[in-house]
């Protein structure tokens, strides 16, 4: 069990530009989530997948925002058109059932 | 809507002193109850969880919260603090048979240490 991994951890880009970020979950786990963490806050819920299908999004989740996870394996983030306001820690997590969550490192997106 | 709220942003204590950490939580329903912690520069982290049965449940590192219907709290406490437990703490509530969104994590409070 190598636990959940993120890449990159650090990410700086330009206002405009695209972004995608990678979720390699625990390898049993069938579910996974994608939280986005702003200073001083707890992680908010942007969506859910079980096994393959995208079950659940969160109206954070702007039409500038995909998430793919195909094969049910590996998830990518992608925002699309970055803003300043998108600057944040990205989580990603991932379980086996609904009561524990195993989360990964987080990727930190700047936006300049 | 559930909602949780974590009373103190900050707290320091000495360490060996107690630890309290405050976790007030509204929901119309059944609720599971959490407590993650994050260290610096790692992922969120359980420290225990309340799914049902016993209201006081113990966790990692010498941790323990108590579910308390009647003031919707779930505490965390320690009797002595270490060093290593400075980090950020999460109190965390989910609506029974409910969805991934109604996860829902409150604002965090920094546990600070000093010798």
């Amino acid at each position: 069990d190598t636990g959940v991994s993120q890449n990159p951890r650090h990410k700086i880009t330009k206002r405009g530009q695209n972004v995608t970020f990678r979720c390699d979950p625990i390898s049993e786990h069938n579910r996974l989530y994608w939280y986005r963490q702003t200073l001083g806050q707890g992680p908010e819920f942007l969506t859910y997948f079980q096994n393959e299908a995208q079950l659940e999004k969160s109206r954070l989740l702007s039409d500038r925002f995909s998430a793919e996870r195909p094969k049910g394996s590996f998830s990518t983030l992608e925002i699309q058109r970055t803003e300043q306001g998108d600057s944040a820690m990205y989580l990603c997590a991932s379980s086996g059932d609904v009561y524990e969550q195993y989360f990964g490192p987080g990727t930190r997106l700047t936006v300049t | 809507a559930q909602s949780v709220t974590q009373l103190d942003s900050q707290v320091p204590v000495f360490e060996e002193a107690p630890v309290e950490l405050r976790c007030n939580y509204s929901s119309s329903v059944s609720v599971y109850l959490f407590w993650y912690v994050q260290y610096p520069n790692q992922g969120l982290q359980l420290l225990l969880k309340y799914l049902s049965g016993s209201t006081l449940v113990k966790g990692i590192n010498g941790f323990e919260a108590e579910f308390k219907k009647s003031e919707t709290s779930f505490h965390l406490t320690k009797p002595s603090a270490h060093m290593s437990d400075a980090a950020e703490y999460f109190c965390v509530v989910s609506e029974t048979y409910s969805s991934a969104s109604k996860i829902i994590f409150g604002s965090g409070t920094r546990l600070s240490i000093r010798p």
